[in-house]
C-alpha cells in the first residue's frame, strides 16, 4: 500500500543552523505531496505542498521539491529559528483515494537559542 | 480563513461511558476526517466522510462510530470508552473538489481524551 517514511527524530539544532528533514514515499500512481506543521498545543496546518513532479513548494523560508525519480520530498530551511520548533509531518494524497491522505510518523524539531 | 472547531480541548471519561466528540467546519467542505494521534504512531485515520450521511472506515475504526447529519458537523462516538482509547483526537476537513488529491486538509486544535 501507500506509505510515507520520514527521518526519525527528535532533531535538535541551534538557531540559524541548516535544516533537512527527509521524506520518501511509496505510492501506486502520482500523488500530491504535503508538509504539515504542528506547533505545541495546536492541530496540524499546511506548511507547503507540491502537486506534480519537479514542483517546488515554499513557505516561511521552508522549501521542498517533488522528486519523482527518487520518490522524495525533503524539507529544507537555510536558517532555523526558535519559533520553528514543532512537529513536522510529510503526507501524500492520491486521486484514487478520494482525498484521504497518508501521513508519516512526524519529526520533532527543537531549535535552541 | 477556514476554521475547524472541536467541542472540547480536554476530556476525562470513565471506562464504559459513551463519549461524543464534535467537530464543526465553516467552509462548506465536502470531506471530513477523524484521526487519532499517538506518540510514535503518527496520525491514524479512524473514519472519513465525503458527504452528508456518507462515511467510510479508515485504518482503525474498531470501537468507534461516526455521524454526519449536516454538512458542517462530523461527530465521533466511542460507544463504550476503554483505556486504550486514551489519545489525542484530531478532526480535519477538505474541500473535496476535483477528486481531492490536491486538497489541503484543515485541522482543528484537537481533543485530548483520557479514559480512566
Amino acid at each position: 500500500g501507500d506509505s510515507v517514511t520520514q527521518m526519525e527524530g527528535p532533531v535538535t539544532l541551534s538557531e540559524e543552523a541548516f535544516l533537512t528533514i527527509n521524506c520518501t514515499y511509496t505510492a501506486t500512481g502520482y500523488p500530491s505531496l504535503f508538509w504539515y506543521v504542528q506547533y505545541p498545543g495546536e492541530g496540524l496546518q499546511l506548511l507547503l505542498k507540491a502537486t506534480k513532479a519537479d514542483d517546488k513548494g515554499s513557505n516561511k523560508g521552508f522549501e521542498a521539491t517533488y522528486r519523482k525519480e527518487t520518490t522524495s520530498f525533503h524539507l529544507e530551511k537555510g536558517s532555523v529559528q526558535v519559533s520553528d520548533s514543532a512537529v513536522y509531518f510529510c503526507a501524500l494524497t492520491l486521486t484514487t483515494n478520494a482525498g484521504k491522505s497518508t501521513f508519516g510518523d512526524g519529526t520533532t524539531l527543537t531549535v535552541k537559542p | 480563513d477556514v476554521k475547524v472547531t472541536q467541542s472540547s480541548r480536554y476530556l476525562v471519561k470513565r471506562t464504559g461511558e459513551k463519549v461524543f466528540l464534535e467537530c464543526v467546519q465553516d467552509m462548506d467542505h465536502e470531506n471530513m476526517f477523524w484521526y487519532r494521534q499517538d506518540p510514535g504512531l503518527g496520525l491514524r485515520l479512524i473514519y472519513f466522510s465525503y458527504d452528508v450521511k456518507m462515511k467510510e472506515k479508515g485504518d482503525i475504526p474498531e470501537g468507534y462510530s461516526v455521524s454526519r447529519e449536516k454538512k458542517e458537523r462530523f461527530s465521533l462516538i466511542l460507544e463504550s470508552a476503554s483505556t486504550n482509547q486514551t489519545s489525542m483526537y484530531l478532526c480535519a476537513s477538505s474541500s473535496g473538489l476535483a477528486g481531492g488529491s490536491t486538497d489541503t486538509q484543515y485541522f482543528g486544535p484537537g481533543t485530548r481524551l483520557t479514559v480512566l
